[in-house]
């Protein structure tokens, strides 16, 4: 059974500080990984890919990734209340064949 | 360029009843993926679809189908439902399979079973 793991959380964190994010998964074999945001009452949004090791950045958000320690984390610069969400990590093999889901993290910047 | 969309947004159903949920992917993505999610399981999911073929299923049971249409349209049937289906089912659309798969979500569809 390939997993996919964070925390649930609540994660508070004061508006402006950075807030990380973090995911872990079993499958070695896994090739790309995603974070997705998710408001309350709304559908999936995501935020970034990577598929290579290190860090990729796209604005206020740097996604991390360690294969070898199975590790993807997400952190997020200058948090706003509008970051307040919860914060899904999945990750997908190398053909394409799963695409799972962890139990996401909830996020609340507090101003 | 639209998103995906999903119709209808909300439904109310008894149990034993069945109902058809729609699915029209971005314009140019060929592979469809449907999810369930509850408070309690998370987004689980349910199959995907690429060029009309089933491509991958997830673990549930067979009232749970689905089909996809030539223009890449999809749609998920659940047969005799139970109070358990109760969930936010979502519909996401990617380019194509493989690795570089990013899914692109629909606003859902809340199905309530009474």
């Amino acid at each position: 059974q390939k997993e996919v793991e964070q925390n649930s959380g609540p994660l508070s964190v004061p508006e402006g500080a950075i807030a990380s994010l973090n995911c872990t998964y079993s499958d070695r074999g896994s090739q790309s990984f995603f974070w997705y945001r998710q408001y309350s009452g709304k559908s999936p949004e995501l935020i970034m890919s990577i598929y290579s090791n290190g860090d990729k950045e796209d604005g206020r958000f740097t996604a991390q990734l360690n294969k070898a320690s199975q590790y993807v984390s997400l952190l997020i610069r200058d948090s706003q209340p509008s970051d307040s969400a919860t914060y899904l990590c999945a990750v997908n093999d190398n053909y394409g064949q799963n695409f799972v889901f962890g139990p996401g993290t909830r996020l609340s910047v507090l101003p | 360029k639209a998103g995906v969309t999903q119709t209808p947004r909300y439904l109310i159903k008894t149990r034993g009843q069945q109902v058809t949920l729609s699915c029209s992917p971005i314009s140019g993505h060929r592979s469809v993926s449907w999810y369930q999610q509850t408070p309690g399981q998370g987004l689980q999911f349910l199959f995907e679809y690429f060029s009309e073929t089933q491509r991958n299923k997830g673990n549930f049971p067979g009232r749970f189908s689905g089909r996809q249409f030539s223009n890449s349209r999809s749609e998920m049937n659940v047969s005799t439902l139970e109070l358990g289906d109760s969930a936010l089912y979502l519909c996401a659309s990617s380019l194509g399979v493989g690795m570089a798969n990013e899914q692109f979500f629909g606003p859902g569809t809340r199905l309530t079973v009474l």
